[in-house]
């Protein structure tokens, strides 16, 4: 079975700040695809980023990135420059490459502060 | 736009009143699927659909059923709701065939409360 863990239920950085959330994984798959998705307070669900797992070089979008170590079964989400509007819950993702299902970590409510 | 729609946003029911949530989405995808969102757990997923008329169980199935008789619609029927269903709800959706690497495309929720 596979499983996501987020450590860090909750976390704060200060405006402009970087911060770093933290997400492992359990697979004996090789092949697979890493997501992070952002819920604002409204509730709506948005991806920020993914990663295949065959790709050595860590995704980036804009002020987020990756750091993707797949023998250690890593998958952290970095935070640069933090604006107001990042404050969310953010949930790490996994899914298997050829399948369908994803399967969520637990979360880690981000807040940015002033 | 290419979206889900989810029907109703907030929904206060009593136990054991039969009630529908509505979801329905307009990019021809095959695969869908339901959520449940409770605090401390993340998402759970209650039932999924890799085409018309063809569902199986996710990982929290007990109380819930669903229905996938058209492509574009994929309901979930509480056929006797209980307080330990009161959570937020997500349908989401994906191209299917085992191509999620595009993730998927969300709802934008049901809060039940079952009193």
């Amino acid at each position: 079975a596979q499983t996501v863990t987020q450590s860090q239920p909750e976390m704060s950085v200060q405006e402009a700040e970087t911060v770093t959330l933290s997400c492992t994984y359990d697979t004996s798959e090789s092949n697979y695809y890493l997501f992070w998705y952002k819920q604002p307070p409204s509730r709506q669900m948005i991806l920020v980023i993914r990663q295949e797992a065959y790709k050595q070089q860590n995704a980036t979008e804009n002020r987020f990135s990756v750091n993707f170590q797949k023998a250690a079964k890593s998958f952290s989400l970095k935070i640069s420059d933090s604006q107001l509007g990042d404050t969310a819950m953010y949930f790490c993702a996994f899914s298997l490459t050829g399948a369908n299902n994803l399967f969520f970590g637990t979360g880690t409510r981000l807040t940015v502060i002033p | 736009e290419a979206q889900v729609t989810q029907n109703p946003r907030y929904l206060i029911t009593v136990t054991g009143k039969k009630l529908t949530v509505t979801c329905s989405q307009n990019m021809n995808h095959e695969y869908m699927s339901w959520y449940r969102q409770d605090p401390g757990l993340g998402l759970r997923q209650i039932y999924y659909s890799m085409n018309v008329e063809v569902t199986d169980k996710g990982d929290v199935p007990e109380g819930y059923k669903v229905s996938r008789k058209e492509k574009r619609n994929f309901p979930l029927i509480l056929e006797s709701p209980s307080p330990n269903q009161t959570s937020l709800y997500f349908c989401a959706s994906s191209l299917g065939q085992g191509r999620v690497g595009a993730g998927y495309t969300f709802g934008s929720g049901t809060r039940l409360t079952v009193v």
